[in-house]
């Protein structure tokens, strides 16, 4: 069974750092593409960033872009997001997700809040 | 960056009642590789999303046969065929023909 736990969240002060962690279980996690994905309250979902399979080739929104980093461990079988210099407007609920072109299998998220 | 338009933004249904969501891209979604990859998720009030549809109209492992997905271009529809209770929630359609990936803005569906 595919299996994605996100860790890392919490509540962080505007300008500060967090790194987000995507634990992935049931496959074969090097051979996959993976995104991060948010979902500020109430809204809808926004795609952040995407990274290849071998970790080489990667994307970012333009409302992240030079701020957060996306990687990965093949050998842990994990996924990262580095988020610095975080805004208040950041504040939201990142999924992780396995991606094909599609984001077939879904964390089940975890809450960033962005406040002072 | 191509936009994704969903109408209508919410769909009250009666129980047992076919309903119908559009979504619209401001550009075509077919890809040089020619596929077009436009997929449908559900997010049921409190949980994560789900995938219902790929690639316009191929169900996800475990999604019940009531859920199509058609279209072609531009223009994309999802079809519950009788909606039950368990459907109450919000869809959205999303692109990743190219980056960045976008989602149309959802449609709540609820029970009249």
């Amino acid at each position: 069974e595919v299996q994605l736990l996100e860790s890392g969240g919490g509540f962080i002060q505007p300008g500060g750092s967090l790194r987000l962690s995507c634990a992935a279980s049931g496959f074969t996690f090097r051979n996959y593409a993976m995104n991060w994905v948010r979902q500020a309250p109430g809204k809808g979902l926004d795609w952040v960033s995407t990274l290849s399979s071998s970790g080489s080739a990667t994307y970012y929104a333009d409302s992240v872009k030079g701020r957060f980093t996306i990687s990965r461990d093949n050998s842990k079988n994990t996924l990262y997001l580095q988020m610095d210099s975080l805004r208040v407007d950041d504040t939201a609920i990142y999924y992780c997700t396995r991606y094909v072109r599609f984001n077939d299998y879904w964390g089940q998220g975890m809450l960033v809040t962005v406040s002072s | 960056e191509i936009v994704m338009t969903q109408t209508p933004l919410s769909s009250p249904v009666t129980l047992g009642q076919p309903a119908s969501i559009s979504c619209r891209s401001s550009q075509s979604l077919v890809h040089s590789d020619g596929n077009t990859y436009l997929s449908w998720l559900q997010q049921r009030p409190g949980q994560p999303p789900r995938l219902l549809i790929y690639k316009i109209s191929n169900r996800f492992s475990g999604v019940p046969d009531r859920f199509s997905g058609s279209g072609a271009g531009t223009d994309f529809t999802l079809t519950i065929s009788r909606v039950e209770a368990e459907d109450v929630g919000v869809y959205y359609c999303m692109q990743a023909t190219q980056f960045p990936l976008t989602f149309g803005g959802g449609t709540k569906v609820e029970i009249k």
